[in-house]
């Protein structure tokens, strides 16, 4: 099975814009994680999205956002950057079944600079 | 909140000799745990995981044990080669939820 894929897998964006990312999970997992990786804070959890629906939330302001298409597929939204958003963007995907929690499979990641 | 942390920031090690890399948690309801390894560049790759009902397992070159009494989870990566370099996370999950909580990892040096 082909891997999490990512892309853009580079950004380089100015203050005040907005950015889409997105990721395409592995084939037949239906949940999709986002998290930002910073070297000080290391990895945040931003949203995890199950069937189309914000399953989960971690702590970020609004203009972080995301949505899930029924094919799985996740993309994520950053409006008005700031400088403290350049990171390298992170998608995970897990099957979630009826078990419990799945192991999360990490994509490449997208590194967002925001200058 | 209740979080996962790791003893040691930077390990560095000869090739050939065994790692141990080791990870504290405070959440008594966590019940899985995995080891993640990123190399520079790349995303977080799973390495092993193991349920709170196990005490040892073992994969390639790799062994995780979990001690629950004192809330510790180690990586031992046997004969340890240059390609071990990268950063090593812990992760866990507790209580039924499906987000993992992660250590801030411990970036493993290996001299040739």
């Amino acid at each position: 099975k082909a891997g999490v894929t990512q892309t853009p897998r580079y950004l380089i964006k100015t203050r005040g814009q907005q950015v889409t990312l997105s990721c395409s999970p592995i084939s037949g997992h239906r949940s999709v994680s986002w998290y930002q990786q910073t070297p000080g804070q290391g990895l945040q959890f931003l949203f995890e999205y199950f069937s189309e629906t914000q399953r989960n939330k971690g702590n970020f302001p609004g203009r972080f956002s995301g949505r899930q298409f029924s094919n799985s597929r996740s993309e994520m939204n950053v409006s008005t950057l700031e400088l403290g958003d350049s990171a390298l963007y992170l998608c995970a995907s897990s099957y979630q079944g009826t078990g419990g929690p799945d192991t999360q499979y990490f994509g490449p990641g997208t590194r967002l600079t925001v200058l | 909140g209740e979080s996962v942390g790791l003893h040691l920031p930077t390990l560095s090690v000869q090739e050939g000799d065994n790692s141990i890399i080791n990870c504290a948690y405070s959440n008594s309801a966590s019940d899985y745990f995995i080891w993640y390894k990123q190399e520079s560049g790349k995303g977080p790759q799973f390495i092993i995981d193991i349920r709170s009902n196990m005490d040892k397992r073992q994969g390639q070159r790799v062994t995780v044990l979990l001690n629950k009494t004192v809330k510790h989870l180690s990586l031992q990566i046997a004969a340890t080669q240059p390609g071990d370099s990268a950063v090593y996370f812990c992760a866990e999950n507790s209580g039924g939820s499906y987000i993992p909580t992660f250590g801030r990892g411990t970036s493993l040096i290996v001299h040739p």
